[in-house]
């Protein structure tokens, strides 16, 4: 079955460290590939997606991601974080089905917790 | 631009009753699809409408339901409530599908 895996549950950094959260996916396939993020008490809101072209995306707030096609992975980034960026992270990716079809499938989040 | 609207926001319901919840799209939208979020299983996908019709269904049994009106607003029901039933349930909407989506606030449902 098709899935997507976050490495980690739980992050705690201090401000200024940098950020990797990892993510891969199991699918064969050409996919569709997003990061959303929910801040304590607000949406769900998208972070970043790649679609096609430059493997390298860049997102609001100074994240990016990288696609790996041959890793099966997406993994975030933020050279260095802030206090406001404590959240839960999402990694997402649309599988595709027939026609105009698709399943959106989220990993199980990442808790970042920033230290000021 | 008004948001993605939730209705209600909060409810309790006994083991056995139905639910239905409701979603607004932002205007415009012809997409609604809408997510289960538990701690223990994290964000499912239900299902997704596009133009009233189902476009797309995750793996929930069929007592998960919904349908979509001819204004994109769109209600989810959930018959013979069981205690896992319990959780976040996200309503989101897009202009064509899956690729760009806002959602709401939720639906916080409790299970007795």
């Amino acid at each position: 079955a098709q899935s997507v895996s976050q490495h980690n549950h739980h992050v705690i950094l201090s401000e200024a460290a940098s950020l990797e959260l990892g993510c891969n996916y199991s699918y064969g396939g050409t996919v569709n590939l997003f990061w959303y993020v929910q801040y304590p008490g607000q949406h769900l809101q998208l972070l970043l997606k790649y679609f096609s072209g430059d493997p390298l995306v860049k997102g609001i707030k100074g994240f990016e991601a990288e696609f790996i096609k041959s890793k099966f992975s997406f993994n975030l980034r933020k050279p260095s974080v802030q206090w406001s960026d404590t959240a839960e992270y999402f990694c997402a990716v649309i599988i595709p089905g027939s026609g105009n079809t698709g399943k959106l499938i989220f990993g199980q989040g990442t808790t970042l917790q920033v230290k000021p | 631009k008004a948001g993605v609207t939730q209705t209600p926001r909060y409810l309790i319901k006994t083991r056995g009753q139905q639910v239905t919840l409701s979603c607004s799209p932002i205007s415009g939208h012809r997409s609604v699809s809408w997510y289960q979020q538990t701690p223990g299983q994290g964000l499912q996908f239900l299902f997704e409408y596009f133009s009233e019709t189902q476009r797309n269904k995750g793996n929930f049994p069929g007592r998960f339901s919904g349908r979509q009106f001819s204004n994109s607003r769109s209600e989810m029901n959930v018959s013979t409530l069981e205690l896992g039933d319990s959780a976040l349930y996200l309503c989101a909407s897009s202009s064509q599908g899956l690729e760009t989506q806002y959602f709401g606030p939720g639906t916080r449902l409790l299970v007795l």
